[in-house]
């Protein structure tokens, strides 16, 4: 039974194009995050979400625009797609706690390549 | 100075040995801490939180020293298996749950 799964797992588009990506998770967790991690391997994060409410947005393009209809699902969708964009990108989630931190788990990707 | 630093690596180890890594993080408020371990082409997977008076989970000890700002983390008895890029997790704001991530150590564990 998967945790936090993502689709599609892998993703090959032409530039130009929109497409999105979901995740979904089923620890009862109540905030979720989408990662980018490109060529050079480096994690970063772009959004996160507390019970439906963005909390994190980071300076990434407002082509991207995530999508959270519950708790459980967080989607992103990513509008004129270039080639700068190419990467794996993470779905995660965590159960968050007033003034700490718990660990994250992790989708298992999706590897999204534009051509 | 960046938020997270970490050596690359490699770091190249014969079986059995024992090897330590570095994490050094510039926000002094952060209060979570972890280590991370990600095998190529999958997703990084929860290695260990760190907590302030050190702990330990089998051959891994995870060390935190504020004063100093950095976290290390110790693999005794080398297994091949411990092959995989190790990341170092500090929250960004000393709250919540906006973390940062090292951009990891690679190791590898020769035969």
């Amino acid at each position: 039974d998967t945790a936090v799964s993502q689709t599609p797992k892998y993703l090959v588009t032409q530039m130009g194009n929109d497409k999105s990506i979901k995740c979904e998770q089923n620890l009862g967790h109540d905030t979720m995050y989408w990662y980018k991690q490109d060529s050079k391997k480096f994690l970063k994060i772009m959004f996160s979400y507390n019970n439906k409410e963005l909390i994190i947005n980071e300076t990434v393009p407002n082509r991207f625009s995530p999508k959270s209809p519950d708790k459980a699902h967080l989607n992103l969708h990513i509008n004129s797609l270039e080639l700068g964009d190419s990467a794996v990108y993470f779905c995660a989630s965590s159960l968050s706690f007033r003034g700490q931190g718990s660990g994250y788990t992790f989708g298992s990707g999706t590897r999204l390549t534009v051509v | 100075r960046k938020e997270v630093e970490q050596d690359p690596g490699p770091f190249n180890v014969p079986e059995g040995a024992t090897v330590a890594f570095n994490c050094t993080y510039s926000n002094s408020a952060s209060q979570s801490f972890f280590w991370y371990r990600q095998d190529c082409r999958k997703e990084p997977k929860l290695l260990m939180s760190v907590y302030s008076s050190g702990n330990e989970d089998g051959r891994f000890t995870a060390q935190l020293n504020r004063a100093s700002q950095y976290i290390s983390l110790l693999i005794r008895d080398s297994k091949l298996s411990d092959s995989a890029t190790y990341l170092c997790v500090v929250n960004k704001r000393g709250y919540g749950q906006n973390f940062v991530f090292g951009p990891g150590t690679r190791l590898s564990v020769l035969p």
